[in-house]
């Protein structure tokens, strides 16, 4: 069964920084391409960054690009994200989620359960 | 706003029809990229519904299907349940933002 185990989510100050970690289990995560995805609480979903299968490319989105940083090791089979320099727009939960499909035309197929990232003073 | 635009609720009466729109345009859905709708309840993650804008992964009914045709796409869903009511997401990519984007998110209220 695939299971995907966010932590690291918490309370921190606008400026500050947080590493979020996502523990993969029941497939062989150094094959998938990774994701996070983060939602405000109340609103809709909003797709975050994008690391490929070695870790050689990645993507951001640009409310979030030189601020964050998307990394994984395949050997603990653990992704993460660095987030930098948070604003209170940040304010989320974030779920880190596995891709399927083709290349840039995919979907994520499976969710982990969310971390909270509050920012605030 | 969100790149792809979906209605923010619908609502239907159980048994009923009710479809989703989803509308992209040329750099995303028009693209020929796929469509893939998601369902989420409340205070849990997304689930995956629909992929590849109309094929269902194993263990999602008959009663949730997809289609796609030009720049947008849709969610139909027949036979209305009460266990319907939820959030639902399209997703697709986009070339001109070199990412993944999602609809706004629309509410079904079974009646």
């Amino acid at each position: 069964e695939v299971q995907l185990v966010e932590s690291g989510g918490g309370l921190v100050q606008p400026g500050g920084s947080l590493r979020l970690s996502c523990a993969a289990s029941g497939f062989t995560f150094s094959s998938y391409w990774m994701h996070w995805v983060r939602q405000t609480p109340g609103k809709g979903l909003v797709w975050v960054s994008h690391i490929n299968s070695d870790g050689s490319s990645t993507r951001y989105a640009d409310s979030v690009k030189g601020r964050f940083t998307i990394s994984r090791d395949n050997a603990k089979n653990t992704l993460y994200l660095q987030m930098n320099s948070l604003r209170a727009e940040d304010m989320a939960v974030y779920y880190c989620a596995r891709d399927q499909g083709s290349g840039w035309n995919s979907w994520f197929d499976s969710w982990g359960q969310g971390t909270l990232v509050t920012v605030s003073s | 706003q969100s790149v792809l635009t979906q209605p923010p609720s619908v609502s239907g009466a159980p048994g009923q029809r009710v479809t989703i729109s989803c509308t992209g345009s040329s750099s995303n859905i028009g693209a020929g990229y796929d469509v893939h709708w998601y369902q989420q309840f409340p205070g849990t993650a997304p689930n995956l519904l629909i992929y590849g804008s109309s094929n269902r992964p194993s263990g999602v009914p008959d009663r949730f299907s997809g289609s796609k045709s030009g720049t947008s796409a849709s969610l139909a869903i027949t036979g209305l349940q009460a266990e319907d009511e939820a959030d639902y997401y399209c997703q697709s990519h986009d070339s001109s933002l070199s990412g993944w984007v999602f609809g706004g998110g629309t509410k079904l209220t079974v009646l």
